[in-house]
C-alpha cells in the first residue's frame, strides 16, 4: 500500500522568506501523481500544485515550486516570498493513474505553516 | 474553473435525526465524487467514493447504512447521516474529479460542512 509521510508537523517562516516543506512517499508504481493541498483556517482544501511522475521537470505555480526526486521518492514544496496568506496546513497527497480505476488520494499527516510578520 | 460547493456549511441537529449534505460541481461534470471526514488537527479520512449512477464504494470501517451516499447526476452527490449521534459530529468534506478538469486525476474540494449533533 502507498504511504505518504510528512515529517514536519509544524514549520514557521519569516514573511518574505523562503520555506521548504518535506514529503516522502512509498510506492511500487512507476506512474502516479503527487499533489500539495493547502488548508487555511477556513478549512477549504485548495490545490497548490501537482506533479506527474513521468515528467522530469519540476512543477511550478508562481511562488510555489516542487523538488521532485523520483528515485528518492521525495516531493518537497518550496514557497518563495512567503506571505501572511500562506499560513495554513499543507497536505501532501499521492494517487495512482486513472487506468487503475477511481483511485483515492493518500494524504500525509500535514504540516502546519506559520508566517511570522 | 473546477468549483465545488457544499450545502449546508453548518448544521446542528438533535440526536436521532437524519442530516443530508449536498455536494455540487458548479462548472464541470464530476464523474467521481469523494466524501471525507476530518477530525480536528488531523488529516482527511476517506469515507466513500461514488460514481454517477452507481453505488458508492465505502472504505473499511464506514457503515453503509449510517452514511448513505447518492450520486444521481454528474453534478450532484449527497451524503445522508442517518440517525445521527454526537459521535457523528465532525467536519465533512466532499471532492470531485472529472476528465474535463485536471485530466481527471485531480480532486477539487468543497468548502466542507460542520455537523454538530446534540
Amino acid at each position: 500500500a502507498q504511504t505518504v509521510t510528512q515529517s514536519q508537523p509544524e514549520m514557521s517562516v519569516q514573511e518574505a522568506e523562503t520555506v521548504t516543506l518535506s514529503c516522502t512517499y512509498d510506492t511500487s508504481e512507476s506512474d502516479y501523481y503527487l499533489f500539495w493541498y493547502k488548508q487555511p483556517p477556513s478549512r477549504q482544501m485548495i490545490l497548490v500544485i501537482r506533479q506527474e511522475a513521468y515528467k522530469q521537470q519540476n512543477a511550478t505555480e508562481n511562488r510555489f515550486s516542487v523538488n521532485f526526486q523520483k528515485a528518492a521518492k521525495s516531493f518537497s514544496l518550496k514557497i518563495s516570498d512567503s506571505q501572511l496568506g500562506d499560513a495554513a496546513m499543507y497536505f501532501c497527497a499521492y494517487r495512482r493513474p486513472l487506468n487503475f480505476g477511481n483511485e483515492k488520494l493518500t494524504f500525509g499527516t500535514g504540516t502546519r505553516l506559520t508566517i511570522i510578520p | 474553473g473546477a468549483v465545488v460547493s457544499q450545502h449546508p456549511s453548518w448544521v446542528i441537529c438533535k440526536s436521532g435525526t437524519s442530516v443530508k449534505i449536498e455536494c455540487r460541481s458548479l462548472d464541470f461534470q464530476a464523474t467521481t465524487m469523494f466524501w471525507y471526514r476530518q477530525f480536528p488537527k488531523q488529516s482527511l479520512m476517506l469515507m466513500a467514493t461514488s460514481n454517477e449512477g452507481s453505488k458508492a464504494t465505502y472504505e473499511q470501517g464506514v457503515e453503509k447504512d449510517k452514511f448513505l451516499i447518492n450520486h444521481a447526476s454528474l453534478t450532484l452527490s449527497t451524503l445522508t447521516v442517518t440517525s445521527a449521534h454526537p459521535e457523528d459530529s465532525s467536519f465533512y468534506i466532499c471532492s470531485a474529479s472529472g476528465t474535463s478538469v485536471g485530466g481527471g486525476e485531480t480532486q477539487y474540494f468543497g468548502p466542507g460542512t460542520r455537523l454538530l449533533v446534540l
